[in-house]
């Protein structure tokens, strides 16, 4: 099936610093969202792109649709200790109606 | 608004022993999915309901796991006779459903996390 290359896989950054993480696909999709998970809770929404090359912005986060509707990022900037989870990317397949979801980027941030 | 809820958080069972989990959905989502999350990874579909009707279960273990949407509301997962291997997080999520604009913007309920003894 579909499948993302999410990276990094694990980052451990000062607070204050800037992080950067994406996803790739060998394949188009039409959707890309990125969630956070704590420990001990759901997935929660952060960012939802529909369009090739939307940039979309919520308070600190940034992403974008990658103009060639395989890639996506997810930009976090002047990290603060509640930053700390995993961020998981996820797709809409072209012509497919199933999510599909990265393994994951744990982000760990020192105060 | 009332954010998805799952119940119960949290349930340890013996292998073999049969189980339940509930999800009510946001209000007003037609649009249902059962997720089951192992250690260290996304998310892998279960089960999509669009109202009562399951649309894609070619993930659901079948001989063992059955999912319904009585009503098209709220949704029940049941795991029979539950494995070892069945231990992990169960998570639901509803979105707004087909011919909305952002039918596929999904939200996640706490899930509930299965412990197999």
């Amino acid at each position: 099936g579909q499948q993302l290359n999410q990276s990094p896989q694990s980052m451990f950054i000062q607070e204050g610093e800037d992080v950067s993480m994406n996803c790739t696909s060998s394949s188009i999709f039409n959707t890309w969202l990125w969630y956070k998970q704590d420990p001990g809770e759901g997935p929660v929404l952060l960012i939802a792109l529909y369009k090739a090359g939307e940039l979309t912005s919520n308070g600190r986060l940034t992403a974008q649709f990658g103009i060639t509707r395989k890639d996506s990022f997810l930009n976090i900037s002047a990290s603060i200790p509640s930053d700390v989870g995993i961020y998981f990317c996820a797709g809409r397949p072209a012509g497919s109606e199933k999510l599909v979801f990265g393994k994951g980027t744990k982000l760990t941030v020192n105060p | 608004e009332a954010g998805v809820v799952q119940s119960p958080r949290y349930k340890i069972i013996e292998k073999k022993q049969p189980v339940a989990f509930w999800c009510n959905p946001i209000s007003g989502h037609n649009t249902l999915y059962w997720y089951l999350q192992n250690l260290g990874q996304g998310p892998e579909l279960l089960i999509r309901y669009e109202n009562e009707e399951a649309v894609d279960d070619s993930q659901l273990p079948k001989d063992r796991f059955s999912a319904e949407r009585l009503k098209g509301v709220d949704s029940t997962l049941k795991i029979q006779p539950a494995e070892l291997g069945d231990s992990a997080v169960y998570l639901c999520a509803s979105s707004p459903g087909q011919h909305h604009r952002y039918q596929e913007t999904q939200y996640f309920g706490p899930g509930t996390r299965l412990l197999v003894l």
